[in-house]
């Protein structure tokens, strides 16, 4: 089975730096790839999504993640973190052919301070 | 609309009450999802339905029951829960041949 593993269980960045939240999946063949954002006591909401159209997506709220086949990664970034970015943050990834099951990373919780 | 509702927000249920979980979508989605989270911790699916038959049931305990009376509604009927199954549990949505989930709010579960 596949798997998602997120590097980083808290990640606190500084209002207007860089936000780069690590994911990396275990897989031969590049499965669909997903990052999603939790805030507190909400559902999830989705990112953005790889489908291997492009390496580099772009996705709602400023965030994009590049696909990178040799590392095995989906790495999340952001130029400029703003208060409201303050989430939980799942990685994952779904099989391409294990029906349309969605397995999540571990989360990375984002802390940003002024 | 590219809402999942779910209802109720909050529930809390006696050990050996019988209660139902909601869940809606009008997105003309074809698959539908249960999945369950604990606090800190990610979601882990329960159930996938696919053109309202279950396709996967992730083992879960039979006092959970799915139920998908059409191609909008999703329901979870429970009985005789432990404690344990105190959660976060959420409901999503997608087209089959796309696996992009959207995911309701949520129903926090408490049981005493």
């Amino acid at each position: 089975a596949q798997s998602v593993t997120q590097l980083g269980s808290h990640v606190s960045v500084s209002e207007g730096a860089l936000v780069l939240l690590r994911c990396n999946y275990s897989s031969s063949v590049p499965p669909y790839l997903f990052w999603y954002v939790q805030y507190p006591n909400q559902g999830l909401q989705l990112l953005l999504k790889y489908t291997s159209a492009a390496t580099l997506v772009k996705g709602i709220n400023g965030f994009e993640a590049e696909f990178k086949k040799s590392e095995t990664s989906f790495h999340l970034t952001k130029p400029s973190a703003h208060m409201s970015d303050a989430a939980e943050y799942f990685c994952a990834v779904s099989e391409t052919g294990g029906g349309n099951k969605l397995t999540f990373g571990t989360g990375t919780q984002l802390k940003v301070e002024l | 609309d590219t809402e999942v509702t779910q209802t109720p927000k909050h529930l809390v249920m006696g050990m050996t009450n019988k209660k139902s979980l909601k869940c809606e979508q009008h997105m003309g989605h074809r698959a539908m999802y249960w999945y369950k989270q604990k606090a800190k911790k990610p979601p882990e699916l329960m159930f996938v339905y696919s053109y309202e038959k279950l396709s996967i049931n992730e083992s879960v305990p039979s006092r959970f029951s799915p139920e998908c009376p059409n191609s909008s509604l999703l329901n979870l009927h429970l009985h005789a829960l432990q404690p344990e199954d105190s959660a976060l549990y959420l409901c999503a949505s997608s087209q089959d041949w796309d696996r992009k989930a959207f995911f309701g709010q949520g129903t926090r579960l408490t049981v005493v």
